[in-house]
């Protein structure tokens, strides 16, 4: 079965501060798919990233960068120089690799995250 | 128009009622998604309707009922709901992703409330 977990709930930090996100997933799959999304307090989640498994390079765009470790299972979110804008539910997840047809993404519990002025 | 639009945004309903969620995407997408968001628990799969496909969470209560009329409108018809399904419900669609991005667009949710 997968399963993503986010440990942690909530996280504060002072603006401009870098702030990292942690994911930890669990999958049999050998071919799977990562992803970020972001929950602005509109409701509605806006995709950020997606990693395949075979590609572990990390990527960075802008102020935001991800480091893949195949060999932990991890996904991480980093925010650099953090602003008020960053203030967000953060949210990894999962599928496994289809060729095409609906996916089933597994989400995370999902990290709160406060930008505070 | 946004991408994926939701109606109504707010939902107060009494556990006898029987009322309807209603999901439209603008993209030309051939997917379509219902999850549930609660407060204290990850975002759950309801259902996927795929090129006229329906696939269920098995663990959806039959007092839930999907509707997916066409590619672009997704219902979601409730009835003699409990408290416990008061929760955020969100709309997605997918473009079949071979050659693309993967890429789930959500709408706003419909934020329902089981009295």
């Amino acid at each position: 079965a997968q399963k993503v977990t986010q440990a942690q709930t909530e996280i504060s930090v002072v603006e401009k501060e870098d702030v990292t996100l942690d994911c930890v997933y669990e999958t049999r799959d050998t071919t799977y798919y990562l992803f970020w999304y972001k929950q602005p307090p509109s409701g509605e989640l806006v995709f950020l990233i997606r990693r395949n498994s075979f590609d572990e390079q990390n990527e960075i765009s802008g102020r935001y960068s991800w480091n893949f470790q195949k060999s932990t299972s991890s996904f991480n979110f980093t925010i650099t120089a953090s602003q008020v804008v960053d203030s967000a539910v953060y949210f990894c997840a999962l599928s496994e690799a289809r060729v095409q047809g609906a996916q089933k993404l597994v989400f995370g519990q999902g990290t709160r995250l406060t930008i505070n002025p | 128009e946004t991408g994926v639009t939701q109606t109504p945004r707010h939902l107060v309903m009494g556990m006898t009622n029987k009322k309807s969620l209603k999901c439209e995407q603008h993209l030309g997408h051939n997917a379509m998604y219902w999850y549930k968001q609660s407060a204290k628990k990850p975002l759950e799969l309801m259902f996927v309707y795929s090129l006229e496909e329906r696939v269920e969470n098995n663990s959806v209560p039959s007092r839930f009922s999907p509707e997916c009329p066409n590619s672009s409108h997704l219902f979601l018809h409730l009835h003699t709901l409990q408290p416990e399904d008061s929760a955020l419900y969100l709309c997605a669609s997918s473009q079949d992703w071979t050659g693309g991005t993967g890429e789930l667009f959500f709408g706003e949710g419909s934020r329902l409330t089981v009295l």
